[in-house]
C-alpha cells in the first residue's frame, strides 16, 4: 500500500500571504489529522477530519483551517501568515473507525515564512 | 490537560551499549500509547502501540513496556542506524477522535 503523501514538500511564503497544503491518506483510511512541528513547541495537534467532518480541534487560531473531500484527501489552509508559522506540517491518517488506532504520518511539508 | 514528558532529552550511546528511554504521562483515561521514530527532515515512523499496563512489544532491538504512569523504550545493543529522535504520544479515552498528545522526544545518537 502506498503511504501518506503530502504536497508540496517545501514552501517559502512571505508574511501576510496564505498557503494551502494537501494530504492524501493511505487508501481506505477515512481519518486525517494535521500536526505542526517546531523546535520550540514540538508536535502539536491542529485538527482531525473524518468523513468530511472536523472531529476534533487543537488550540490554534482561526487562521488555521482545513477540510476533507469525499475521497478522504484533506487540505489545510493558513491565512495571513506570520513568521511563527514556519514549521514542518505533518499529516497522519488512520482508518478512523474506532479510537486507539495507529496513525501513519506523511513526510511533511516544510513551510518557511519570511 | 493531557501531558507527556520524555527523558532524557538527548542520549549518546556507544554501539552495543543498551539503554532505556522514559515517557511519563498524565491523561484522563488512556486509550493508547504510541512510540514513533523520526529521522531528520522526515515524518514520524510508527514503532509500537500499547493499550494497557503490563503490555510489552518488541521489534528487532527495541522493546516497549507500559505501566499506569509511564512507558519505557529499551534499546538493546544499539547500532548507528538506531540514531533518531524517539517520540512518545498518548491518546485519551475521553478525547473525540484520534488526537495525539506528544512528548518532546529523546534524541538518540549511537556512535560506532
Amino acid at each position: 500500500k502506498a503511504g501518506v503523501t503530502q504536497t508540496p514538500r517545501y514552501l517559502i511564503k512571505t508574511r501576510g500571504q496564505q498557503v494551502t497544503l494537501s494530504c492524501s491518506p493511505i487508501s481506505g483510511h477515512r481519518s486525517v489529522s494535521w500536526y505542526q512541528q517546531t523546535p520550540g513547541q514540538g508536535l502539536q495537534f491542529l485538527f482531525e477530519y473524518f468523513s468530511e467532518t472536523q472531529r476534533n480541534k487543537g488550540n490554534f487560531p482561526g487562521r488555521f483551517s482545513g477540510r476533507q473531500f469525499s475521497n478522504s484527501r484533506s487540505e489545510m489552509n493558513v491565512s495571513t501568515l506570520e513568521l511563527g508559522d514556519s514549521a514542518l506540517y505533518l499529516c497522519a491518517s488512520s482508518s478512523g473507525v474506532s479510537g486507539g488506532e495507529t496513525q501513519y504520518f506523511g513526510p511533511g511539508t516544510r513551510l518557511l515564512v519570511l | 490537560e493531557d501531558q507527556v514528558t520524555q527523558s532524557p532529552e538527548a542520549l549518546r550511546l556507544q554501539e552495543g551499549e543498551s539503554s532505556s528511554l522514559n515517557c511519563s504521562y498524565t491523561v484522563s483515561g488512556l486509550r493508547g500509547l504510541f512510540w514513533y521514530r523520526q529521522d531528520p527532515g522526515k515524518g514520524p515512523e510508527f514503532l509500537f502501540t500499547l493499550y494497557s499496563a503490563g503490555e510489552e512489544k518488541e521489534k528487532e532491538r527495541l522493546k516497549a513496556t507500559l505501566t499506569k504512569k509511564e512507558s519505557f523504550l529499551h534499546i538493546t545493543a544499539p547500532k548507528p542506524e538506531d540514531s533518531a529522535t524517539y517520540l512518545c504520544a498518548v491518546q485519551a479515552s475521553q478525547a473525540a477522535g484520534n488526537k495525539l498528545t506528544f512528548g518532546g522526544g529523546t534524541r538518540v545518537l549511537v556512535k560506532p
